[in-house]
């Protein structure tokens, strides 16, 4: 079945650090990809996604690109902020195309230090 | 427009009771899905439905667990004779289609505690 292996953390940076996230997949056909943020107490939230190969989601400085020949969807920012702490996941359908929902990676906290 | 509403947002429970876990999706949407979050780790998916109706529920334990959504009202997660391993944060998403390729809502999610 389809699944995630995204980069174990804690990832610690400083403020204006670049941040690379890794994200691999393995699935069935090219699915839609997907990074979702929770941060602390709360639920998650869709930070962006890329619906077919070559495709670049961004979102609030956030940049993925789904790329098919590496199985891979990480995640960049040129400058972090303290704001941006929180626990970051990789995710597409499962592998019902959607009827048994979302498969996740493990998550990766983000620390970012002022 | 209100985002999907869970409640209770902490639940605590002691072994062998039942736990009721309530999610109000957003307005017009009528795909609902559970997931549960063990420390640690990632979203797992339990199950899928839409009104009066389960899509999929390959994800959940056989026992003692279920799922509905009513014509009216919210969508129900019953945990009945709960175990210490139930202890999780479950999380209800909801979207206007299935999740294959629109973005799915998630409520702030449902903290049980079992003691």
């Amino acid at each position: 079945g389809n699944s995630v292996t995204q980069m174990e953390g804690p990832v610690t940076l400083s403020e204006e650090a670049f941040l690379t996230i890794n994200c691999t997949y393995t699935a069935t056909g090219y699915p839609s990809l997907f990074w979702y943020v929770q941060y602390p107490g709360e639920g998650l939230q869709l930070l962006l996604k890329a619906t077919k190969a070559d495709d670049k989601g961004s979102n609030k400085g956030f940049e993925a690109t789904y790329r098919k020949e590496t199985t891979s969807f990480h995640l960049e920012k040129g400058s972090v902020q303290v704001s941006d702490s929180a626990v970051y996941f990789c995710a597409l359908p499962g592998s019902g195309g959607g009827a048994d929902g979302l498969t996740f990676g493990k998550g990766t906290h983000l620390i970012i230090q002022p | 427009n209100a985002g999907v509403m869970q409640n209770p947002r902490h639940l605590v429970r002691r072994r062998g009771q039942e736990a009721r876990l309530r999610c109000s999706p957003m307005k017009g949407h009528s795909h609902v899905y559970w997931y549960r979050q063990l420390p640690e780790e990632g979203l797992k998916f339990m199950v899928y439905l839409q009104k009066e109706n389960i899509i999929d529920e390959s994800g959940m334990p056989k026992e003692r667990f279920s799922a509905e959504f009513p014509k009216e009202g919210p969508s129900i997660l019953r945990i009945q004779q709960v175990v210490r391993g139930d202890s999780a944060a479950y999380f209800c998403a909801s979207s206007p289609l299935g999740q294959g390729d629109t973005e799915a809502f998630f409520g702030q999610g449902t903290r049980l505690t079992v003691v």
